[in-house]
């Protein structure tokens, strides 16, 4: 079975703080996301990759920055924590271009900031 | 810019009752269209999707019809049960987008299923 895995689904970190929020895939995809959940807005992309070292930013990266050092694994960064960073992080990954493909999510990191 | 607009939730129904969510696109191109699901606690997960006008995506009773026309992507189910209670997501994929790779979703639609 296809797994996005990522690595807390629960944390808690103070302002100004460094977070690091890391997203395993087991795929063999070329291509990861990073979107950001918070109600009433829907899904908004931070980053994406397609390909191992190669990142492109999404409609909302300020704040944020990632690395993709392996193609299994994307990571992201906060540099400095906000409390307006508190959210729910989703990653995911496919193969092809989403025209036809299928994007699969892990289950979510919460991360509040206090 | 493309974007997807889907109808404010919470919609609540009654188990058996018929289900309609609202989704509307604007794109430029001919981009593929999807819903996904979320239930409580888990990442979100493809229902259903469809990749050019007129096709009918369809998966565990829920039915779509991508409808150039009207720019519309109309998630129906003809009897909802209390374990379809989620949140619903229609999203298009992104072909303005350098790498083809990204969706851009809607705000999601909350339905409640009660017995």
């Amino acid at each position: 079975d296809v797994k996005v895995t990522q690595s807390s689904r629960y944390l808690v970190k103070r302002t100004g703080e460094k977070v690091f929020l890391e997203c395993v895939q087991d795929m063999d995809h070329e291509n990861m996301f990073w979107y950001r959940q918070d109600p009433g807005l829907g899904l908004r992309l931070i980053y994406f990759s397609y390909d191992v070292k190669m990142k492109e930013k999404g409609d909302i990266p300020e704040g944020y920055s990632v690395s993709r050092e392996k193609k299994e694994r994307f990571s992201l960064i906060l540099e400095s924590a906000s409390t307006n960073q508190t959210s729910m992080y989703l990653c995911a990954s496919t193969k092809d271009r989403v025209r036809t493909g299928e994007l699969f999510f892990g289950e979510g990191s919460r991360l509040t900031v206090l | 810019g493309n974007s997807v607009t889907q109808m404010e939730g919470p919609v609540t129904l009654s188990e058996e009752a018929f289900l309609t969510i609202n989704c509307t696109y604007t794109a430029t191109g001919y981009p593929s269209l999807f819903w996904y699901v979320q239930y409580p606690g888990e990442g979100l997960q493809l229902l259903l999707k469809a990749t050019k006008a007129d096709d009918k995506g369809s998966n565990k009773g829920f039915e779509a019809t991508y409808r150039k026309e009207t720019t519309s992507f109309h998630l129906e189910k003809g009897s909802v049960q209390v374990s379809d209670s989620a949140v619903y997501f229609c999203a298009l994929s992104d072909l303005a987008n350098q790498a083809g790779t990204a969706l851009i979703f809607g705000k999601g639609t909350t339905l409640s299923v009660s017995s």
